[in-house]
């Protein structure tokens, strides 16, 4: 099926280091997503992304939708310990419609490690 | 807003028996409900997709007999794992979206599902 690459799969920075990971694919995407996903529990929705060329920020994070509409990319500013966790992108295709309509593409994850 | 529950967060069954997992939006009227399983340290892998009052549309390799999709009500949906087996031991996580932001999925916390 689909896939998103997202990179890099891993990240082991020092607290207080900016923080950058991105998502790329061969196809067009109408809606990015990105989501953290702390052990033993669901993503949580951290930002969401509908326009091409959208910057959006929640506090310390920033992400933007690539102009071609086939990436995106997610910053974390001054990072602290409780940013650990897992990264993940996830984009709806611009041409998914019928049962397809709402189903989200996943990326591999980017697994962040913060040490104080 | 967007808050979505899940019940059990974990259960422990015996091979063979069948387990019932619910997922609730707790402030929220959920459009279309999603199933997924995730292995540690992977990416979600989409089971099914279902919307209230119609049949779950499964993705390809998920048998349909064996996990069983109730969409009941707009706030309500129900997995059930038939007959489980050890190898169907997995964190399942459900997600749900809504009318006003349908690519936008609020996930459940999760359940943990181990077969003995």
């Amino acid at each position: 099926g689909q896939q998103l690459n997202q990179s890099p799969q891993s990240m082991f920075i020092q607290e207080g280091e900016d923080v950058s990971m991105n998502c790329t694919s061969s196809s067009i995407f109408n809606t990015w997503l990105w989501y953290k996903q702390d052990p033993g529990e669901g993503p949580v929705l951290l930002i969401a992304l509908y326009k091409a060329g959208e910057l959006t920020s929640n506090g310390r994070l920033t992400a933007q939708f690539g102009i071609t509409r086939k990436d995106s990319f997610l910053n974390i500013s001054a990072s602290i310990p409780s940013d650990v966790g897992i990264y993940f992108c996830a984009g709806h295709l611009s041409n998914a419609g019928g049962t397809s309509y709402g189903k989200l593409t996943f990326g591999q994850g980017t697994i962040l490690t913060v040490h104080p | 807003g967007a808050v979505v529950s899940q019940h059990p967060s974990r259960v422990i069954c015996k091979s063979g028996t069948s387990v019932k997992i619910e997922c609730r939006s707790l402030d929220f009227q959920a459009t279309t409900m999603f199933w997924y399983r995730q292995f540690p340290k992977q990416s979600l892998m989409l089971m099914a997709t279902s919307n209230e009052g119609s049949k779950a549309t499964y993705e390809q390799g998920v048998e349909k007999d064996k996990f069983l999709i109730n969409h009941a009500s707009l706030t309500l949906s129900t997995l059930t794992v038939t007959s489980a087996h050890p190898e169907d031991s997995s964190f399942y996580i459900c997600s749900a979206s809504r009318d006003r932001s349908p690519y936008e999925q609020y996930f459940g916390p999760g359940t943990r599902l181990t077969v003995t």
